[in-house]
């Protein structure tokens, strides 16, 4: 089964310049998180998508950020314009809530994008 | 106070040494927990549940006490390939939010 694939996995921008990020979660799965991993932390939730809708966008800063997965399979993350402190690794991440089971709340995480803002 | 607390570390120890990992969480309202693992610029993997009976899988063994608000991961017999960042992982809300902690270094020397 094939993972969850980002690109690009490295970008380098200067200050107040825009930028996106690519996600495409594993087959099937319903739920799609976008993360913001900053060197020396775990990762932080920026937003939260079931199917094409958003759940949890409460720590997306929205003034610069925004994120879309139009028909909810792939989605995209952009900053504008971007400054220093977005410097980090973002973190896309995929879920299957299987209700047979109980709550299955394993998170596939994808190889994450590094960005460096100069 | 952050929502998760861990050690940062580094934890170095000899190969065949046991270690053990503590986090704390501050919000009581949590209904899950979970021990990720982190190797260096790759992508967090699940590596195991925490219940409060504890669990056990191999070498590793994982104890919630809700009372206290503490989890711990226990590794036995550490290997050189243990070696990474362990994220303590805290589960709330309706939405199912996962929040990390910031990660315990562990380095197993030879």
């Amino acid at each position: 089964e094939a993972g969850v694939a980002q690109s690009p996995r490295y970008k380098i921008i200067e200050k107040r310049q825009s930028v996106a990020f690519w996600c495409n979660p594993i087959s099937g799965h319903a739920t799609l998180y976008w993360y913001q991993q900053i060197l020396g932390q775990g990762p932080k939730l920026l937003i939260q998508f079931q199917n094409n809708g958003v759940v949890d966008d409460s720590q997306l800063p929205k003034d610069r950020f925004s994120a879309e997965r139009l028909k909810g399979v792939d989605s995209t993350l952009k900053i504008q314009p971007a400054k220093l402190e977005d410097s980090a690794v973002y973190l896309c991440a995929s879920s299957s809530l299987n209700r047979d089971r109980g709550h299955t709340y394993e998170q596939y995480f994808g190889p994450g994008t590094r960005l460096t803002v100069t | 106070r952050k929502e998760v607390e861990q050690d940062p570390g580094p934890f170095n120890v000899p190969e065949g040494a046991t270690v053990a990992f503590n986090c704390t969480y501050s919000n009581s309202a949590s209904q899950s927990f979970f021990w990720y693992r982190q190797d260096c610029r790759k992508e967090p993997k699940l590596l195991m549940s925490v219940y409060s009976s504890g669990n056990e899988d191999g070498r590793f063994t994982a104890q919630l006490n809700r009372a206290s608000q503490y989890i711990s991961l226990l590794i036995r017999d550490s290997k050189l390939s243990d070696s990474a960042t362990y994220l303590c992982v805290v589960v709330r809300g309706a939405t199912n939010k996962l929040i990390f902690g910031t990660g315990t270094l562990l380095a197993v020397q030879p």
